[in-house]
């Protein structure tokens, strides 16, 4: 059984740039979710996507976006990357959309100078 | 609002002492509850969970955890700690019959196990 997948592994832009995050679920997980873990933090929910619509958003501004694909991969963009948007993303897949456990990958580090 | 607290930040245990991290909850509703560790340079993984039943649930490597509902705890325990053991902890709540899987999470307490 595969586990959850997230690419790349560390990642340095600049304020006002824009960038992509990667993850691939975990083999019969149908839901992703995205988390933001700054220093010292435990994760905040970003966003959910199931049946590749978004279901569920987090404290966040639109400038988040995601999107889901037909093999339940997911992608996370960021525009106007911001200094406090640097962060560790996690990526976590479930079951199902609604009171499930979640299973995290390693994590994109994002840096913004 | 929704929140869960994690007492202790950093813990400084010796080998063979017993661990008890402390996690109180404020949800509004029916609430599954985790427990997810980060050992250094891993990604975090699920010790164990509550979703109903017996109020004391066992994890893996020795972990258990008892959930008190008067109390909104769900406090993490181990009899004698290893220095493997040293990791990050995070306690969590989701809303049991919610529409969106969305995790909250505390803070996180250090464990330090010192050989």
């Amino acid at each position: 059984e595969t586990g959850v997948t997230q690419s790349p592994t560390h990642l340095i832009k600049t304020r006002g740039q824009q960038v992509t995050l990667r993850c691939s679920s975990q083999s019969g997980h149908n839901t992703v979710s995205w988390y933001q873990q700054a220093l010292g933090q435990g994760p905040q929910f970003i966003f959910q996507y199931y049946r590749e619509e978004e279901n569920g958003r987090g404290n966040f501004p639109p400038r988040f976006s995601g999107l889901q694909f037909p093999n339940y991969s997911s992608e996370l963009n960021v525009n106007a990357l911001e200094l406090d948007d640097s962060a560790l993303y996690l990526c976590a897949s479930s079951r199902t959309e609604g009171a499930d456990t979640q299973y995290f990958g390693p994590g994109t580090r994002l840096t913004v100078l | 609002a929704q929140s869960v607290s994690q007492h202790n930040h950093h813990v400084i245990l010796s080998e063979a002492a017993s661990l008890e991290l402390g996690c109180n909850y404020s949800y509004g509703g029916t609430v599954n509850l985790f427990w997810y560790v980060q050992y250094p340079g891993q990604h975090l993984q699920l010790l164990l969970k509550y979703f109903s039943g017996d109020p004391l649930v066992k994890g893996i490597k020795g972990f258990e955890a008892e959930f008190i509902k008067s109390k909104f705890s769900f406090n993490l325990r181990k009899p004698s700690v290893q220095w493997s053991d040293t990791a990050e902890y995070f306690c969590a709540v989701n809303a049991a019959r919610g529409a969106t899987n969305k995790l909250i999470f505390g803070t996180g307490t250090l464990l330090a196990v010192q050989p």
